[in-house]
Order: structure tokens, then C-alpha cells, then sequence
């Protein structure tokens, strides 16, 4: 069965500061898919990995790859108080089933000024 | 091009009742996958339907159906509410190939009294 976990769950950040969220997988998958939700809203996309060594920025953040550790990570550069919100990791099921997501239980930042 | 849409946005039900969603997919997108979300169980895939077809089922009783008409538009169903139901309930649509991103709509947000 597949499992992807976060963490860590809770992040209280600073504002300036950098920090790393990881996403390990359980089982083999080339593709990762970042997302990010605030309070009440959906899920935006924030990155799509494709490949082992993928990496992908945008802004602040920065997302890689590495299907053989199963692990990626999400990369946040001299955080924002606009980068609060929680942010998931999403694992297709297998090859035959890329829309059948398993999503991390999800990483709440908060950016304190 | 718009966005995935889900009607209703809000809805409250009573416990025994039933209650159906609807989801229209981004233009050109064929597939369309419900999740629910929870605070206690975080995101669900519910299932996918493609073609008219459910291509996919998570591991969800009976009570909770779906179907795709021809022109891709999408509804779950619930029957027999419980309180557990309540939700928010997510459908995102994908075109088939390619990197599978899945863009969600802004989900339904469901209140089982």
C-alpha cells in the first residue's frame, strides 16, 4: 500500500528565513505533485516532478526529486508572510493509475513577521 | 479558459438524506477524480471517471456513487448520510497523457447535521 508522509506537520517560520518540508513515498513512482491550499479554499498546483532529479522553482520555493531515496523536497527561500498556508505532497498510486492520488497528510506554515 | 467548477459551493444535509454533486471539468479534459477532505482523515481519493467510465475506486462504501455524462461534466452521489460525511468534497479534472496534473475546483463544502 502506498504511504507518503510529511513533515514536518507544523511549520512556524520567520520571515527571512529558509527552511525544507519533506515528502517520502513508500512505494516506486517518477512523478510528484506539489499543492498548495489556504483556509478554506482548493488546492492550487504549485509543481509538477516528473523524473528522478527533477527540480522546479517558482519565487521562493523550490521543489525536487529523488525517486530512488523516494523523497522530495520542498525548498522555502527567505519565507514571506504570503507563503502561510498548508502544502501537500501527492504520489500517483502506480503507473496505471496516475489520476488515483495519495496526497500527505499536508505541512501548515505559518510565516510570522 | 475557465477553471474546473463544482456546484454547490454549500451545502447541509440531514443525517438518512442523500445529496448529489456536480463538477464540469475544464474544457478539453476528459478525466475527472473526487476527493473528499477531512480534518481527521485529510485528502481521500474518492474516484476517477474517464470516457463515461470509472477508471478508478477508493476505498469508500457504496453509498458514495458517481457517474460522467458524454460531455465530461461530473456528479458524485451520497446516499444515506452520516455524520462522517461531513466535508469538503474536491473533484479535479486532468487531460489524459502527458504530466497527469490534476487542477482542482473549489470544491463542495458539505455539513451532515
Amino acid at each position: 500500500e502506498l504511504k507518503v508522509e510529511q513533515n514536518p506537520l507544523f511549520l512556524s517560520m520567520q520571515e527571512g528565513k529558509n527552511y525544507t518540508i519533506y515528502c517520502n513515498y513508500s512505494t516506486t513512482s517518477d512523478r510528484l505533485y506539489w499543492y498548495r491550499q489556504d483556509p478554506g479554499k482548493s488546492l492550487e498546483s504549485l509543481f509538477v516532478l516528473l523524473s528522478n532529479g527533477a527540480v522546479k522553482q517558482e519565487g521562493r520555493l523550490m521543489a525536487s526529486l529523488d525517486t530512488k531515496a523516494r523523497l522530495s523536497t520542498l525548498h522555502i527561500t527567505a519565507a514571506v508572510h504570503d507563503l502561510s498556508a498548508t502544502y501537500f505532497c501527492a504520489v500517483p498510486l502506480d503507473r496505471y493509475n496516475n489520476n488515483d492520488m495519495r496526497f500527505g497528510a499536508g505541512t501548515r506554515l505559518t510565516v510570522k513577521p | 479558459k475557465a477553471g474546473v467548477t463544482q456546484t454547490p459551493r454549500y451545502l447541509i444535509k440531514t443525517r438518512g438524506q442523500q445529496v448529489t454533486l456536480s463538477c464540469s471539468p475544464i474544457s478539453g479534459h476528459r478525466s475527472v477524480s473526487w476527493y473528499q477532505q477531512t480534518p481527521g482523515q485529510g485528502l481521500q481519493f474518492l474516484f476517477e471517471y474517464f470516457s463515461e467510465t470509472q477508471r478508478n475506486k477508493g476505498n469508500f462504501p457504496g453509498r458514495f456513487s458517481g457517474r460522467q455524462f458524454s460531455n465530461s461534466r461530473s456528479e458524485m452521489n451520497v446516499s444515506t448520510l452520516e455524520l462522517g460525511d461531513s466535508a469538503l468534497y474536491l473533484c479535479a479534472s486532468s487531460f489524459v497523457g502527458g504530466s497527469y496534473e490534476q487542477y482542482f475546483g473549489p470544491g463542495t463544502r458539505l455539513t451532515v447535521t
